[in-house]
């Protein structure tokens, strides 16, 4: 079946230093890939998305790139702060018509000052 | 302001009572999702509902899990006889096309 695999967690940087946290997909059919974050106490929120291969989704400095060759939906930034720990979650559209969204487990993120 | 909420937003209750977890998703969305979230674990899909077709039950864990909506409006999960294995953050999420926007969730502890 669909699933979504991201790279285990916890990752902890400096604040400024870069990031990536890998994610990768099963290529049924033509996905949507998302990226959820959820900050310390607070729910789920979109991040970014794309809806077709070679799409690049990006906000408040995170980039992720569709790539269907390598079935990958990494997830970088080039200089992290404070403010960005928290987890965060790789997601992909089911294959079928309900729109059920599969999710990968997330990955923890730390940076320290 | 005009997102998904949850209520109780906290639950303690007794292993072997009924619970129920009530979600009023944004108004206008269509379709109405709940997951659980284990701590540490990702989210585990549980049960969708898309207008007035029938709801998608496919990841409900067990017949004490029961999920009703009322048309395009408040849905309510109900767990019956808990047991402390159904511990954890129950999250419902609204969508119209695309993004699904989540509620803050509810803390349920099963003692």
């Amino acid at each position: 079946g669909d699933s979504v695999t991201q790279m285990e967690g916890p990752v902890t940087l400096s604040e400024e230093a870069f990031l990536t946290i890998n994610c990768t997909y099963t290529a049924t059919g033509y996905p949507s890939l998302f990226w959820y974050v959820q900050y310390p106490g607070e729910g789920l929120q979109l991040l970014l998305k794309a809806t077709k291969a070679d799409d690049k989704g990006s906000n408040k400095g995170f980039e992720a790139t569709y790539r269907k060759e390598t079935t990958s939906f990494h997830l970088e930034k080039g200089s992290v702060q404070v403010s960005d720990s928290a987890v965060y979650f790789c997601a992909r559209t089911n294959a079928g018509n309900n729109r059920k969204l599969i999710w990968g487990l997330g990955t923890s993120l730390a940076v320290n000052p | 302001g005009a997102g998904v909420s949850q209520s109780p937003s906290n639950k303690v209750t007794e292993k072997g009572k009924d619970v129920e977890l009530r979600c009023d998703p944004i108004s206008g969305h269509t379709a109405l999702y709940w997951y659980r979230q284990r701590l540490g674990q990702g989210l585990e899909f549980l049960i969708y509902f898309q207008g007035n077709s029938a709801p998608d039950k496919s990841g409900l864990p067990s017949d004490r899990f029961s999920a009703e909506r009322t048309g395009e409006s408040v849905s309510t999960l109900t767990i019956q006889r808990t047991q402390q294995e159904d511990s954890a953050v129950y999250l419902c999420a609204s969508s119209l096309v695309g993004e699904q926007f989540f509620g803050p969730g509810t803390r349920l502890t099963v003692l």
